[in-house]
């Protein structure tokens, strides 16, 4: 079935460092892809999404690309701030909606002043 | 507002004795899901609905129930908890093919 890999972290980073969080994913068809935020005691939020190959999906200075030859989704960033302190969670659905809304495992962030 | 509510927001409860918690959307969402969410494993949904009497099954659906009766409403019911349900539970709503679901607060809960 449909699954989706990224790293789990924790991740640290400065204040103004540059960020990547790598995200894969198997899946039969043309999925969409998304990036999820989770704040502490929050729900979670879309940040962005990529619904075609090569579509890039961006979002309060986050970026990701749809790279459909390496099954790739990864979230970028160019200079975190300290409110960006979250779970990312990479995602992705498939073709018949609903039935195979897949979620990775998430990566928690750290950014330090 | 446009939101997603659920509750209770947190629940302590014994091993066998019956719980509902309770979602409604005000968004008029066709779509409506159930995940949990535990440590290392990300979110798996427990079960969905397309419409009002349409429910299915997610990754994870043993030992729990739901319901449709009214488009915004989407209780998850579970009939007898056990320990390894302890776990945070988040309720979404969406609209079908818009790929955006919106997320409730979430609700945990710790079977004892």
């Amino acid at each position: 079935g449909d699954s989706v890999t990224q790293m789990e972290g924790p991740v640290t980073l400065s204040e103004e460092a540059f960020l990547t969080i790598n995200c894969t994913y198997t899946a039969t068809g043309y999925p969409s892809l998304f990036w999820y935020v989770q704040y502490p005691g929050e729900g979670l939020q879309l940040l962005l999404k990529a619904t075609k190959a090569d579509d890039k999906g961006s979002n309060k200075g986050f970026e990701a690309t749809y790279r459909k030859e390496t099954t790739s989704f990864h979230l970028e960033k160019g200079s975190v701030q300290v409110s960006d302190s979250a779970v990312y969670f990479c995602a992705l659905s498939g073709d018949n909606y609903g039935q195979n809304f897949v979620f990775g495992p998430g990566t928690r962030l750290s950014v330090l002043p | 507002e446009a939101q997603v509510t659920q509750n209770p927001r947190y629940l302590i409860t014994v091993t066998g004795k019956k719980l509902t918690v309770t979602c409604s959307q005000n968004m008029n969402h066709e779509y409506m899901s159930w995940y949990r969410q535990d440590p290392g494993l990300g979110l798996r949904q427990i079960y969905y609905s397309m419409n009002v009497e349409v429910t299915d099954k997610g990754d994870v659906p043993e030992g729990y129930k739901v319901s449709r009766k009214e488009k915004r409403n989407f209780p998850l019911i579970l009939e007898s908890p056990s320990p390894n349900q302890t776990s945070l539970y988040f309720c979404a709503s969406a609209v079908p093919r818009d790929n955006e679901q919106f997320f409730g607060p979430g609700t945990r809960l710790t079977v004892l």
